[in-house]
């Protein structure tokens, strides 16, 4: 069955600094990849997705994300982060054939320092 | 374009009670999934449906049933409440089943 892990529960970084979260999963072939961030009482909204060709894929509010087929990861990237990117993040695959549904990570919660 | 609605928002019910909750997807999208997100068990599937079928169903007991209609909306249904159905129950829909999900803000169930 697949699965994906997320290993940092919670991240804390400065306005302005670089992030990085992680993200590994596992099955047998590539999957599709996404990446969701969650609001506080919100539903997930959909930064970037991976279904094929180039690895470094580009998203909304200034995420990118890297699918390394050798490390089985998907981590998201943003350069300098704002305030308001404060939030859950989740990274998500989903199989091809009949079963389409999304399989979640546990989340990272990422908290910004003024 | 309007983006995935679920009504109500908040619900509060008793335990053995039932409850039915509402999605209407993006407009022209025809695959609405539905997901459970708990603190303890994180965000798990519970169905798929397209074109009014279930395709896809998760390791959701029985109580746990959903139907979709003509006009691609989708409700579920929980009956005989537990204390541990109470999650935030998001809704997501998608032009076909090979497409991205896009989600709606969730109905938050409470069950006392």
């Amino acid at each position: 069955a697949q699965s994906v892990t997320q290993p940092d529960i919670h991240i804390t970084v400065s306005e302005g600094a670089s992030l990085e979260l992680r993200c590994n999963y596992s099955y047998g072939a590539t999957p599709y990849l996404f990446w969701y961030v969650q609001s506080p009482g919100q539903g997930l909204q959909l930064l970037l997705k991976y279904f094929s060709g180039d690895t470094l894929v580009q998203g909304i509010k200034g995420f990118e994300a890297e699918f390394k087929r050798s490390q089985s990861s998907f981590n998201l990237r943003k350069p300098s982060v704002h305030w308001s990117d404060a939030a859950e993040y989740f990274c998500a695959v989903r199989r091809g054939g009949s079963a389409r549904q999304l399989t979640f990570g546990s989340g990272t919660q990422l908290t910004v320092l003024p | 374009k309007a983006g995935v609605t679920q009504t109500p928002r908040y619900l509060i019910k008793t335990r053995g009670q039932q409850v039915t909750l509402s999605c209407s997807p993006i407009s022209g999208h025809r695959s609405v999934s539905w997901y459970q997100q708990t603190p303890g068990q994180g965000l798990q599937f519970l169905f798929e449906y397209f074109s009014e079928t279930q395709r896809n169903k998760g390791n959701f007991p029985g109580r746990f049933s959903g139907r979709q209609f003509s006009n691609s909306r989708s409700e579920m249904n929980v009956s005989t409440l537990e204390l541990g159905d109470s999650a935030l129950y998001l809704c997501a829909s998608s032009f076909t089943s090979d497409n991205e999900q896009f989600f709606g803000p969730g109905t938050r169930l409470t069950v006392l």
